[in-house]
């Protein structure tokens, strides 16, 4: 795949469920696996990123691994809650490419019912 | 302290009219970016500038200019304004290399009627 895909493209799970999500990415000449958390009306926050093969990134009950060689990576969300509703970004860089050339993906919108 | 400050907010002007966002950070990022929230909602790299390098994004049209007065600042100006112009558009800093995120101004929504 050339495109960077997300999916679901949106979810609803209630207080303290856990959930995951998937980015799929262009797995030739990659170099970098970005991740963001975008709330409505506020800017896109970086989450993580990931460039070995086998990382696992952790922050409070987010965690994300990342598979280079298949060219996907999973978002965990542990014990959802209210605040964690927004839509979650994922952006690949390939090798050669600047900064100008990351890929987003169309997003992950989590909603977290109380 | 606003990392990524945009300027105006909200812009809306009539066809045809020629207009500027402004965009200054102060991390001491080398690079900035100008990103368009199109109407899918998908986020896509208009320009991304350092002080050695300019890359446009081939499918921008060359209505739309950056002007970099130096490194805190990336403006983007738009020429003979479209309805198809309107949309959110978000700047965005970074150091150069690609494991290092992006940090983004709060959005420019557009308007043109």
């Amino acid at each position: 795949i050339l495109n960077v895909e997300q999916s679901p493209q949106s979810l609803h799970v209630q207080e303290g469920d856990s959930t995951n999500f998937t980015c799929s990415f262009p797995s030739s000449n990659f170099y970098a696996l970005h991740w963001y958390r975008w709330e409505t009306a506020k800017s896109p926050e970086a989450l993580f990123v990931m460039t070995l093969n086998g990382d696992e990134k952790k922050k409070g009950r987010i965690s994300a691994t990342l598979n280079t060689k298949e060219g996907y990576s999973y978002l965990y969300i542990k014990g959802s809650q209210p605040e964690d509703s927004a839509t979650y970004l994922c952006a690949s860089l390939r090798y050669g490419g600047s900064q100008g050339n990351l890929i987003f993906g169309k997003g992950t919108k989590l909603s977290v019912k109380p | 302290d606003t990392a990524v400050s945009q300027t105006p907010k909200y812009l809306v002007t009539q066809m045809g009219n020629d207009k500027s966002i402004k965009c200054e950070q102060n991390l001491g990022h080398d690079t900035m970016y100008w990103y368009k929230q199109d109407s899918k909602k998908f986020l896509k790299i208009m320009f991304s500038y350092n002080n050695k390098e300019l890359i446009i994004n081939e499918t921008v049209p060359n209505r739309f200019s950056p002007k970099s007065p130096d490194k805190a600042h990336l403006n983007l100006h738009i020429n003979s304004l479209e309805l198809g112009d309107s949309a959110v558009y978000f700047c965005a800093s970074s150091r150069l290399s690609g494991a290092n995120v992006l940090t983004f101004g709060a959005g420019s929504r557009l308007t043109v009627l």
